[in-house]
């Protein structure tokens, strides 16, 4: 079993939809949860990260966790063309010892918003 | 801010030959670098892990006489993949953390695209 479980999709959604992109994990000691931005042949770019259990809106996104059941949410509202990428989430879990975090990744949703 | 740069965008070489990839932090300095591979339409996978003055550590499964990794400075990490075969053609994405952040944030670069011939 993967420690992170993320729908690959793909997923097409007409422009202005609310779109619902979900990951699931099983590793209780992530304690940063990361949803990330990918345009084809690009890299990745941090959308958004949370920490507690909870809601944390940035605009048209709202990025949810739930740690008691191991689920994370990306909401994004009122979709446009431009959002359609690739999308990961991400956790970390301290790494070794270390002070900092690896992080491991979801597959990775394809999302496509059509006009 | 937190910008990285990566060097160069895409790569085309022969089998047998080396290719170094750079990866930069242009307004911060990193403690920490990461490497990645990613297939196609596959997720990023860690291959190591870089702190500045000191070994890399890399994951299970990577070769570390294959992939040399150098971290210089506070704001340059580079890779080079030796004596490259087809095999090794991938999109290779850097990503450093900021020095003293609380976070476990990781910024990425734009990737580079090798393909071995």
């Amino acid at each position: 079993q993967k420690e992170v479980e993320q729908d690959p999709g793909p997923l097409s959604v007409p422009e202005g939809a609310i779109v619902s992109l979900n990951c699931t994990y099983s590793n209780s000691a992530f304690q940063y949860f990361m949803w990330y931005r990918q345009y084809s042949r690009k890299g990745p770019e941090l959308l958004m990260y949370t920490y507690s259990s909870g809601n944390k809106e940035d605009g048209r996104f709202t990025a949810q966790v739930d740690k008691s059941s191991k689920y994370i949410s990306l909401f994004i509202r009122d979709s446009q063309p431009s959002d359609s990428a690739t999308y990961l989430c991400a956790m970390s879990a301290p790494h070794r010892g270390t002070s900092y975090g690896k992080l491991t990744f979801g597959q990775g949703t394809i999302l496509t918003v059509h006009p | 801010g937190a910008v990285v740069s990566q060097h160069p965008s895409w790569v085309i070489c022969k089998s047998g030959t080396s290719v170094k990839i750079e990866c930069r932090s242009l307004d911060f300095q990193a403690t920490t670098m990461f490497w990645y591979r990613q297939f196609p339409k596959q997720s990023l996978m860690l291959m190591a892990t870089s702190n500045e003055g000191s070994k890399a550590t890399y994951e299970q499964g990577v070769e570390k006489d294959k992939f040399l990794i150098n971290h210089a400075s506070l704001t340059l990490s580079t890779l080079t993949v030796t004596s490259a075969h087809p095999e090794d053609s991938s999109f290779y994405i850097c990503s450093a953390s900021i020095a003293g952040a609380v976070s476990d944030e990781q910024f990425f670069g734009p990737g580079t695209r090798l393909t071995v011939l």
